[in-house]
């Protein structure tokens, strides 16, 4: 079947606006995860999603980062009042279950911040 | 605390070269390791993965073993190709821990 999709695949905007990043995961998966990947910071874990559990919110950067995810499919990370440090791309990825399983990444959105 | 710590990059071989590319870890538990690439222009793919200790993930060539006693995951391959030029990335995820913890990735370049 298809893998994680994203959209969209590239946003520029500028400073101060805010921004919404789509994740459309794997039919079945019942974990969510995304991640950030930035020069600066290599790739860091933000949120994960597991069924109707309460999400770990424990990577987001601050209280301008969102996430929610409806229906256990569908996931939309908002980021508000954009700046540039944020420029970076955003990665969503889905697995079976939690834990130890594998996760599969979808291509990314790429986000510059004017 | 958990991280993952691999050897910097860029490495750059010759075709048919010998790979090697070192990774350890520290993390509390027994953790599941990964190995991921990313092509250029590419998103992050699943390479190999081991999920407990003396096991050996393998696929197009590319071998790591699971050694516990040096937490060490290393990504070995026998004969580079051109194609094989990409960012490898080691991870690990703990069976208590919902997110994966990545090193910060080794720029591989294959010359012919």
């Amino acid at each position: 079947g298809a893998g994680v999709s994203q959209s969209p695949s590239n946003k520029v905007t500028e400073k101060g606006k805010d921004v919404e990043l789509r994740c459309d995961p794997i039919s079945g998966h019942t974990a969510l995860y995304w991640y950030r990947q930035s020069l600066g910071q290599g790739l860091e874990f933000l949120i994960y999603f597991q069924g109707n559990s309460a999400p770990d919110k424990s990577g987001l950067p601050s209280d301008r980062f969102s996430a929610e995810r409806t229906g256990g499919s569908v996931s939309t990370l908002t980021i508000q009042r954009t700046q540039q440090e944020d420029s970076a791309v955003y990665l969503c990825a889905s697995s079976i279950e939690r834990g130890g399983q594998t996760q599969y990444f979808g291509p990314g959105t790429r986000l510059l911040v004017l | 605390g958990n991280s993952v710590t691999q050897m910097e990059g860029p490495v750059t071989l010759s075709e048919e070269a010998f790979l090697t590319i070192n990774c350890t870890y520290t993390a509390t538990g027994y953790p599941s390791l990964f190995w991921y690439v990313q092509y250029p222009g590419e998103g992050l793919q699943l390479l190999l993965k081991a999920t407990k200790a003396d096991d050996k993930g393998s696929n197009k060539g590319f071998e790591a073993t699971y050694r516990k006693e040096t937490t060490s995951f290393h990504l070995e391959k026998g004969s580079v190709q051109v194609s094989d030029s990409a960012v490898y990335f080691c991870a690990h995820i703990t069976g208590t821990a919902s997110k994966l913890t990545f090193g910060t990735g080794t720029r591989l370049q294959v010359t012919l």
